[in-house]
């Protein structure tokens, strides 16, 4: 079975700090990735798919890319509201595994 | 607007059947591309995807529960079901259904707290 591991598993940042986080696949997913913000309390809330495609209303800070094993989930100029868990998936094929996720914690 | 709500037991007891519904509006489950998939999260942990069911009836299931569990749906009724068969207290978590295209879960329930507890 596929393994999602993700780097680091917290990180503490200052707002308008740059940050990037990382996932990698145990084997190639192609760009068959991604990306979830979620907060305490909350469901999680789908940022990226296809690895690099933002969705609907995501802000434009956020940014992912890579490709086949490696994959990154970069935020541009971190907002206090950006504290939160961080999961990377992969998609489209079954098992829809999901990472262990990096906790962003604001400075 | 797409909109999903789990409901379920709330608590029960060990080798017991959880059975889960995921309630829907926004969108058909007959309509090509479109999928339910089932999720949990124990408390403090990360996400686990459990199984999803497509517009054409198939399914997909984790293969470390694969037969546990058993995912159908009522088309007409834009429901889709969960069953996890014979529950223990690593199965205590909150369990979420979503909205899935291509594998992607763009839209989620608020989830439901599932305890098992003897």
């Amino acid at each position: 079975n596929i393994v999602m591991t993700q780097s680091p598993k917290s990180m503490s940042i200052s707002v308008g700090d740059r940050v990037t986080m990382n996932c990698k696949a145990s084997q190639n997913v192609g760009n068959n990735i991604a990306w979830y913000q979620q907060k305490p309390g909350q469901s999680p809330k789908l940022l990226i798919y296809y690895a690099s495609n933002r969705y609907t209303g995501v802000p434009d800070r956020f940014t992912g890319g890579g490709y086949g094993t490696d994959f990154t989930l970069t935020i541009n100029s971190v907002q206090a509201e950006d504290a939160a868990f961080y999961y990377c998936q992969r998609i489209y094929n079954s098992p829809l595994t999901f990472g262990s996720g990096t906790k962003l914690e604001i400075k | 607007q797409v909109t999903l709500k789990e409901s379920g037991p709330g608590i029960l007891q060990p080798s017991h059947t959880l059975s889960l519904t995921c309630s829907f509006s926004g969108f058909s489950l007959s309509t090509y591309g479109m999928g339910v998939s089932w999720i949990r999260q124990p408390s403090g942990k990360g996400l686990e995807w459990l199984a999803s069911i497509w517009w054409n009836g198939n399914t997909y299931n984790n293969p470390s529960l694969k037969s546990r569990l058993t995912v159908s749906k009522d088309t007409s009724n834009n429901q889709a079901f969960l069953k996890v068969t014979s529950v223990d207290t690593a199965d205590t978590a909150t369990y979420y259904c979503a909205h899935t295209l291509e594998g992607a879960f763009d839209y989620w329930g608020q989830g439901v707290m599932v305890t098992v507890s003897s």
